[in-house]
Formats: structure tokens, C-alpha cells, sequence
């Protein structure tokens, strides 16, 4: 069964404005991890951010922050004044229960950053 | 701090053969998690090793097999290749701990089968 569901295969954003990337998650499991990475081109995944699933604040990294909504199962990543660097592959992850490293993808999200 | 290195980063090889595929992890890192990434399939699990001990295993076919030495590197074996196996082949490392333990990848391997 799918357990990461990324509905936006591709997506578009300005220079400087932010943009929202989509991320709902099924579990059953009270304890999990949830986690997005950017991969560019060359192929290598650049961790951003992690959101645990008994945090009681969103997690933020810089530009990156995660919009936690754990009712409704779903950790969007936010990316505010998006740069021409910005755009690659992001990947919504999963790891359920602790001391599990069996880590659930998304199928990705492209992000295009136009000038 | 060095981050994870792979080797070697392109491979063709001809249906048939057996291709094995290493892994450095970051210093201090005993979690190694293999991954396979695909245009059809996505990112799919392999299976992870910590402190020589595979802990889990995705649903892979018994080709594909891994293991892990005393000082945390691990390899990846393929057998008998199939033109389904080209991929590009990612390797993560996590450090035990509290907060999460993410995974931090390598550059992958990414290998042709003909």
C-alpha cells in the first residue's frame, strides 16, 4: 500500500516567492519519522528538514519549514523566496517506529524556479 | 566531515553478470541503507545494516544481497543482472541517536545492464 502520496508531479514557482510542496502519509503507528530531500540533477539526495511525529511544533531550517498537520496526516514542505538553485527533485519520506531505518519515499515533486 | 562516498559511480555491465556496488559511510555512522531508484518505480528500499547485522530488508529478490564490515562500509552485490536492474543504486548512513536519525545519501551508483 502507498504510504507516501505526492500529488504534484511538477510545479512552478517565481524567483523570491515561496512556494508549498505536498506531502499525505498513512500509518498506524504513533511513532514515526517524517523527512524531505531535495535531489538535483547529479543525482545525490540533500537532506532538508525532519519532522518527528510526536513534535509539537513545526520544524523550520532556514528556508525550509514543515506544515505538520498530524490529524490530517499530511507534512507539506514550504520553501519561502525561492531561488533558481531551488529547483530539483523533493522527495516526502516516512520511517515508522524507532530504530527503523526502512524509509518510505514519495514518488517527488519537480520544482521549477523560473527567473 | 567526509560525507558518504560510493564507488564506483557508473557500471555497465551485460545481462548475466554480478556486479558488486561500496559504500563508505560518514565517520561515525553504523547505519547503512541501500536504496534502488528507478523512472518506473521510484526510490525503493533494500535493506539496512547496522553494526554488521542486516536489521531490515525491502522486497527485493534474493539477488540482490548486502553485508557490512566491522568498520561500518558496506557492499552491494547483485547476481545474475537483468535489464530491470539499471538504476541508479543510493546509499544512505545514520547515526543512531534521538532526534530522527536521518539519513544522509551518497552520490549513488548508477548502473547499466545490456
Amino acid at each position: 500500500a502507498q504510504k507516501i502520496t505526492q500529488t504534484q508531479p511538477g510545479m512552478f514557482v517565481q524567483e523570491k516567492e515561496a512556494v508549498t510542496l505536498d506531502c499525505t502519509y498513512d500509518t498506524s503507528d504513533p511513532s514515526y519519522g517524517l523527512f524531505w530531500y531535495k535531489q538535483p540533477s547529479s543525482g545525490e539526495m540533500i537532506f532538508l528538514i525532519y519532522q518527528g511525529s510526536y513534535d509539537q511544533q513545526n520544524a523550520t531550517e532556514g528556508r525550509y519549514s514543515l506544515n505538520f498537520q498530524k490529524a490530517r496526516k499530511s507534512a507539506n514542505l514550504v520553501i519561502s523566496a525561492s531561488q533558481l538553485g531551488d529547483s530539483a527533485m523533493y522527495f516526502c519520506a516516512m520511517r515508522e517506529g524507532r530504530g527503523n531505518n526502512d524509509m518510505r519515499f514519495g514518488a517527488g515533486t519537480r520544482l521549477t524556479v523560473k527567473p | 566531515k567526509a560525507g558518504v562516498t560510493q564507488t564506483p559511480r557508473y557500471l555497465i555491465k551485460t545481462r548475466g553478470q554480478q556486479v558488486t556496488l561500496s559504500c563508505s559511510p560518514i565517520s561515525g555512522h553504523r547505519s547503512v541503507s541501500w536504496y534502488q531508484q528507478t523512472p518506473g518505480q521510484g526510490l525503493q528500499f533494500l535493506f539496512e545494516y547496522f553494526s554488521e547485522t542486516q536489521r531490515n530488508k525491502g522486497n527485493f529478490p534474493g539477488r540482490f544481497s548486502g553485508r557490512q564490515f566491522s568498520n561500518s562500509r558496506s557492499e552491494m552485490n547483485v547476481s545474475t543482472l537483468e535489464l530491470g536492474d539499471s538504476a541508479l543504486y543510493l546509499c544512505a548512513s545514520s547515526l543512531e541517536g534521538d532526534r530522527g536519525h536521518e539519513q544522509y545519501f551518497g552520490p549513488g551508483t548508477r548502473l547499466t545492464v545490456t
